[in-house]
């Protein structure tokens, strides 16, 4: 079956230091990869998503690769901020059309000044 | 645009007792998923409708169902709750045509005790 294997948290970085969240993934075809956001008290919000290999999702800041020889979708920002402090979920759906996501266990994150 | 909205957001019941929760998707949104977010297991898919149909199930008992009207919005019951299935359950809402992306609401807060 499908899953996502994410960096074990928590994180924890100073202000304006790079931020790398390491992200694997299993599945049969060509998934379609995403980063979801958590902050407290709230949904998820999608950050960024790839539907192919070699596809860059790019969002305030956050990047991510699709790639697919590694099968990995790592998340990178070069200068983190404190609003970025949040849960970070990595997600992948196995095909177009098909809603179910299957998640990582997700990543916190806090970032001090 | 509005977005996705859950009543109620926090449900305190007793064992043994059913619940329903209601998820209003954004407009013209046809798909509603619903997920489990417990600190042990993580975000589980537990369903998906798409059209009033059940289009994907996760792997949940019985005792989890749900069922959508053809204003699209969705409920989901739990029937003879077990203090495990204390949890935030989110629910998502897609056009079900594009690539996944999926808008989730804030939650709904269920405490079984």
């Amino acid at each position: 079956g499908n899953s996502v294997t994410q960096m074990e948290g928590p994180v924890t970085l100073s202000e304006e230091a790079f931020l790398t969240i390491n992200c694997t993934y299993t599945a049969t075809g060509y998934p379609s990869l995403f980063w979801y956001v958590q902050y407290p008290g709230e949904g998820l919000q999608l950050l960024l998503k790839a539907t192919k290999a070699d596809d860059k999702g790019s969002n305030k800041g956050f990047e991510a690769t699709y790639r697919k020889e590694t099968t990995s979708f790592h998340l990178e920002k070069g200068s983190v901020q404190v609003s970025d402090s949040a849960v970070y979920f990595c997600a992948l759906s196995d095909r177009f059309g098909n809603e179910k996501l299957t998640f990582g266990t997700g990543t916190r994150l806090t970032i001090i000044p | 645009k509005a977005g996705v909205t859950q009543t109620p957001r926090y449900l305190i019941k007793t064992r043994g007792q059913q619940v329903t929760l209601s998820c209003s998707p954004i407009s013209g949104h046809r798909s509603v998923s619903w997920y489990q977010q417990t600190p042990g297991q993580g975000l589980q898919f537990l369903f998906e409708y798409f059209s009033e149909t059940q289009r994907n199930k996760g792997n949940f008992p019985g005792r989890f169902s749900g069922r959508q009207f053809s204003n699209s919005r969705s409920e989901m019951n739990v029937s003879t709750l077990e203090l495990g299935d204390s949890a935030l359950y989110l629910c998502a809402s897609s056009s079900g045509t594009t690539y996944n992306e999926q808008f989730f609401g804030p939650g709904t807060r269920l405490t079984v005790l």
